[in-house]
């Protein structure tokens, strides 16, 4: 069975700063990994995904993540965080060739100071 | 045209009664997930449909959990007999076809059990 941790609960930064949201996944094949966020009221909404090939992923929202196979690691950045990108981040990984149903990591929420 | 959209958005249920909650999909897609995420938490998968056939519901808690979508578009999450630790936000996404597609998920119910 697969999993995600996300070791930090929550993130501050001040805007401008550049931010990395830690998630290591467990899964004995290769894995799809994805970052959503989700802001209050709001449903998640994919920031990006990795399913093969260049194991650095951009996405939406000056997002990027880079998958290292040999840490069981995908990470997201993003080099200056603006305010509106204060919300909830969740990780996932799911099984290639299986039902592709995402498991969710805890979430790591993302505080920014002016 | 409009994204996933879930009603009501807040259930307020008395422990003991049964609640139904309504996922309204992306027109056309075909695939269907439930999740329920509680407070602090990221999101557990309950249940995925494909058109109307229910393909797995390996993830409904118990047998108080029923899910339906007769007719391959809108889809019913029910709960007989509520307890207070069905307290959660329930999560409905739809995805064009299934498998590896972006799963788009609708804002939530947010299920409040006395």
């Amino acid at each position: 069975a697969q999993s995600v941790t996300q070791p930090d609960i929550h993130i501050t930064v001040s805007e401008g700063a550049s931010l990395e949201l830690r998630c290591n996944y467990s899964y004995g094949a290769t894995p799809y990994l994805f970052w959503y966020v989700q802001s209050p009221g709001q449903g998640l909404q994919l920031l990006l995904k990795y399913f093969s090939g260049d194991t650095l992923v951009q996405g939406i929202k000056g997002f990027e993540a880079e998958f290292k196979r040999s840490q069981s690691s995908f990470n997201l950045r993003k080099p200056s965080v603006h305010w509106s990108d204060a919300a909830e981040y969740f990780c996932a990984v799911g099984a290639q060739g299986g039902s592709y149903i995402p498991t969710f990591g805890r979430g790591t929420s993302l505080i920014v100071h002016p | 045209g409009a994204g996933v959209s879930q009603s009501p958005r807040y259930k307020v249920a008395k422990r003991g009664q049964d609640v139904a909650l309504r996922c309204d999909p992306i027109s056309g897609h075909v695939s269907l997930f439930w999740y329920q995420q509680a407070l602090g938490q990221g999101p557990e998968f309950l249940t995925y449909f494909q058109n109307e056939a229910q393909l797995d519901k390996s993830g409904l808690p118990s047998d108080r959990f029923f899910a339906e979508r007769p007719e391959g578009s809108v889809s019913t999450l029910k709960i007989q007999r509520t307890q207070q630790e069905d307290s959660a936000v329930y999560l409905c996404a739809s995805s064009r076809t299934g498998g590896s597609d972006t799963q788009y998920f609708g804002p939530g119910t947010r299920l409040t059990v006395l």
